[in-house]
């Protein structure tokens, strides 16, 4: 199975601030590579697919960039309601796996 | 903009079977999609269970491989999951959700909490 590490497991931010999270697979992924956000009690909200493509809805202030093992997914001016866990999940083979998760607090 | 409903039961007992089903509403289940279940255990990470197409071609964690089936209906819009020979570890809300393994959009029900105990 392919490995997703995700660093940092957790990160403390200010409101305004940019953030970046990584993402890195344990081999080559092209961009089979999804970003998801996760507030708790709640379902996981899609924010990136293709490792930098845009989900319809998301706002503009996330990004996601990176190929092969490599991956960031960045948030250029946190917003109140941005506090919440970050999963990547590669989609290159099956099994798809997932990273720990990275929770991004105030 | 197509929706993902989870439903079943919500307390099961240990050795039994789980029974899930995830109705599709604003898009077709015949459509060119692949159809997944994820789960969560409470406090923990996103584990991937498995995925279907509308033709019944599924692909299966091998982790949970000789206990799962996805099963496709299309005359109802939905497919559904079976989890056999439960324990306690897999007391988790279960989600479906869409496009999971392709590099399009991607859609997600609100999950289920099942949990496994006498």
């Amino acid at each position: 199975d392919i490995q997703m590490t995700q660093s940092p497991s957790s990160l403390s931010a200010s409101v305004g601030d940019r953030v970046t999270i990584t993402c890195r697979a344990s081999q080559s992924i092209s961009n089979y590579l999804n970003w998801f956000q996760q507030i708790p009690g709640r379902a996981p909200k899609s924010l990136i697919y293709a490792a930098s493509s845009l989900q319809s809805g998301v706002p503009s202030r996330f990004s996601g960039s990176g190929s092969g093992t490599d991956f960031t997914l960045t948030i250029s001016s946190l917003q109140p309601e941005d506090f919440a866990t970050y999963y990547c999940q590669h989609s290159h083979t099956t099994p798809y796996t997932f990273g720990q998760g990275t929770k991004l607090e105030i | 903009q197509v929706q993902l409903q989870e439903s079943g039961p919500g307390l099961v007992k240990p050795s039994g079977t789980l029974s899930l089903t995830c109705a599709v509403s604003g898009g077709s289940i015949s459509s060119n999609n692949w159809w997944n279940w994820v789960r969560q255990p409470p406090g923990k990470g996103l584990e991937w269970i498995g995925e279907i197409y509308h033709s019944g071609s599924t692909n299966y964690n091998p982790s949970l491989k000789s206990r799962v089936t996805i099963s496709v209906d299309k005359s109802k819009n939905q497919f559904s999951l079976k989890l056999s020979s439960l324990t306690a570890a897999d007391t988790a809300v279960y989600y479906c959700a869409r496009d999971l393994g392709s590099r399009q959009e991607n859609y997600w029900g609100q999950g289920t909490l099942v949990t496994v105990s006498s």
